[in-house]
Parts: structure tokens; sequence; C-alpha cells
């Protein structure tokens, strides 16, 4: 199975911060790549899907680059709601593979 | 709206059985593979299994082969998972998600695009 790996862990900041997560693929997988946000007591929601293409809906401060082994989620000019958990998720081939999370909390 | 709806999470001694269910409605439930998704209590997301738009292909997690059978039925718009010999490590919350499928120029990717609330399944004797 592909390993996902999502760097940091998590991390502290403040509104208005711009932040990175990234993650990072055991193998090639192209851009078969999505990144879900996940609020507490909530379901996962669909930000970015094939790398980089932003998911109808989902605000423009959010941004995702990368192919191959290197991903990277962006979130420009961090809001109130956006304090979540994230995870990026593969979807080149079976088992799907889900990242650990990236916490992202209120400094 | 479009909207998941998943039932049939309990409490069930280790060894047992419990099925899953999920009703979809909004769209065109036959247009899409679906999907189910797990998250232990206080950890992160594990894909479980899917199935294809018309039930012919089936995928599953290693953990899970042979035990948990993914099943639909197009004419009811649901999904379902049945689960047997449950383990204490199957212990989750159950989602299943819509598994949409874009194209770009000549690719094509998957995403879980609509989610529903979860059910919870305790395994424990």
């Amino acid at each position: 199975a592909i390993q996902m790996t999502q760097s940091p862990s998590s991390l502290s900041a403040s509104v208005g911060d711009r932040l990175s997560i990234t993650c990072r693929a055991s193998q090639g997988i192209r851009k078969d790549l999505g990144w879900y946000q996940q609020r507490p007591g909530r379901a996962p929601k669909l930000l970015i899907y094939a790398a980089s293409r932003l998911q109808s809906g989902v605000p423009s401060r959010f941004s995702g680059s990368g192919s191959g082994t290197d991903f990277t989620l962006t979130i420009n000019s961090l809001q109130p709601e956006d304090f979540a958990t994230y995870y990026c998720l593969q979807d080149y081939n079976y088992p799907r593979t889900f990242g650990q999370g990236t916490k992202v909390e209120i400094k | 709206e479009v909207q998941l709806v998943e039932s049939g999470g309990g409490l069930v001694q280790p060894g047992g059985s419990l099925r899953l269910s999920c009703a979809a409605s909004g769209f065109t439930f036959s247009d899409y593979w679906m999907t189910w998704v797990r998250q232990a209590p206080g950890k992160g997301l594990e894909w479980v299994a899917n199935i294809k738009e018309d039930g012919s292909d089936k995928f599953y997690v290693d953990s899970v082969r042979g035990r948990f059978t993914i099943s639909r039925d197009n004419a009811e718009n649901s999904v379902y998972l049945q689960m047997d010999s449950l383990r204490v490590e199957d212990t989750a919350l159950y989602y299943c998600a819509r598994d949409c499928n874009y194209r770009i120029i000549f690719d094509w990717y998957d995403a879980f695009d609509i989610w529903g609330q979860g059910t919870m399944v305790t395994v424990s004797s």
C-alpha cells in the first residue's frame, strides 16, 4: 500500500496567517491526490482534487500544488472556520490511503 | 438536496456481525461509485471499501477483506456494508461517501465529494 506522510502533524496559527501543509507519497502518484478538511464532530469535506483543482464552493484562499510524490495544501489568510484537521488522500491505486492528518489550532 | 444518511451502527460483541446502510438522495445514485471510510475514536481517516456504479467491481482494504462485504441496490438508492467476524479494532465511526470521477483532458481523477454524517460501530465484550 502507498504510504502518505503529512507534515507537520499539528501547527498553531493566527487568523490572517498563510500556512502550508505537505503530503509525501511513498511512490509516485502523478496528480492523483485530494485534500479534505474535517472540523471537530463533523464529516470530512473535499477541498481539492487532482492535486490542484478547487472543489466547487470552496473558498479561493485554499490552493493545492504538486505532483509525483510531493504535494502541498496552502491556506492564504486563515479564517476562524479553517481551524480543523486536514487530510490528504491518494486515489492512484488501491487501497486508497489517507495521510495521518494535520491539526491546525489557534495560536 | 444531495444527501447521504447512514444507519445500522451499534454495540456488538467481538466475532459478531452488523450491517450498515447508507441511503442516498438528490442525485442519480446509479451514476456513481460509492465508498465507506471509517474513523476510530480520536484517530485519522481510513478508507474501507468501494463499489462500482453497477456493483460489478469492489475493492477493500486488507484489514477487512474476507470479513466485510460491500453491496448496493440501485433501485433503493442505497449502499451497504455487511461486517462479519468483527474485532475490537473495527470500532469506529463509519462514513459513506460519494466517489466522484473528474475528467481533466485525458485523465480521470477520483474524490469523495459528498459525505454522510456517519454511524458509530462499537465492538466490545
